[in-house]
């Protein structure tokens, strides 16, 4: 089965600064990968997707097959990027739609 | 406002009672979800639908039920078999082809219940 990890709960910065929000899977075919942000009183949104190689608000994601990671990346942090990050992963094929996320990081960023 | 919508916003029940959650969506989307997110744990599927009159268990069906009568509908009951219903639940929604401005496994969610178990 597969499996979404994020090991870090909380993550804290300082504005200005470098973000890397961690993930890892476990899946032994093709996933796709996703990353989903909540911003305070805010649903839940795409943030970007690895399929698109885009970036978003600053945002950028690799996948790396190699190591199984999609670790979501920000040069300069923003107090605006303070939310709860998601990572999430999509089997495709029958289970065309299903994702499997992540624990889940909470990013605050310090002015 | 279109979108997904997703009532009551809060919710309380005594232990015993069953309970409905509504969810509803004018996207024209095929495809709809119900998460469960609880803090530390992430996010987790409770049921899936993918077309009317169809749906599947996800990671956590025990203790709940759905339903697909409409394409726009796919409300959830909690029922007195779950051990543990305290929690903040999602709806979401998505196509289900590639094609489109919502690609592949994007989904579109709901602003959320929280249920409260007395």
């Amino acid at each position: 089965a597969q499996r979404v990890t994020q090991p870090e709960k909380l993550l804290s910065v300082f504005k200005g600064a470098p973000v890397e929000l961690k993930c890892n899977y476990s899946y032994s075919g093709s996933p796709e990968l996703f990353w989903y942000v909540q911003y305070s009183r805010q649903r839940l949104q795409l943030l970007l997707r690895h399929i698109s190689r885009e970036s978003i608000k600053g945002f950028t994601a690799d996948l790396n097959k190699g190591e199984t990671s999609f670790h979501l990346k920000k040069p300069f942090a923003q107090e605006e990027d303070s939310a709860m990050y998601y990572c999430a992963l999509s089997r495709g094929g029958t289970s065309y739609g299903k994702l499997t996320f992540g624990q889940g990081t909470i990013l605050t960023v310090h002015p | 406002d279109g979108g997904i919508t997703q009532s009551p916003k809060y919710l309380f029940r005594k232990e015993g009672q069953n309970v409905t959650l509504s969810c509803e969506q004018n996207l024209n989307h095929d495809a709809m979800y119900w998460y469960r997110q609880d803090p530390g744990q992430g996010l987790r599927l409770i049921y899936y639908s993918q077309i009317v009159n169809d749906f599947q268990k996800g990671d956590i069906a025990e203790g709940y039920s759905v339903s697909r009568e409409k394409k726009e509908s796919f409300p959830l009951t909690v029922t007195s078999a779950q051990k543990n219903p305290t929690a903040f639940y999602l709806c979401a929604s998505s196509l289900l082809g590639s094609s489109g401005p919502s690609g592949r496994g994007e989904q579109f969610f709901g602003p959320g219940t929280r249920l409260t178990v007395l």
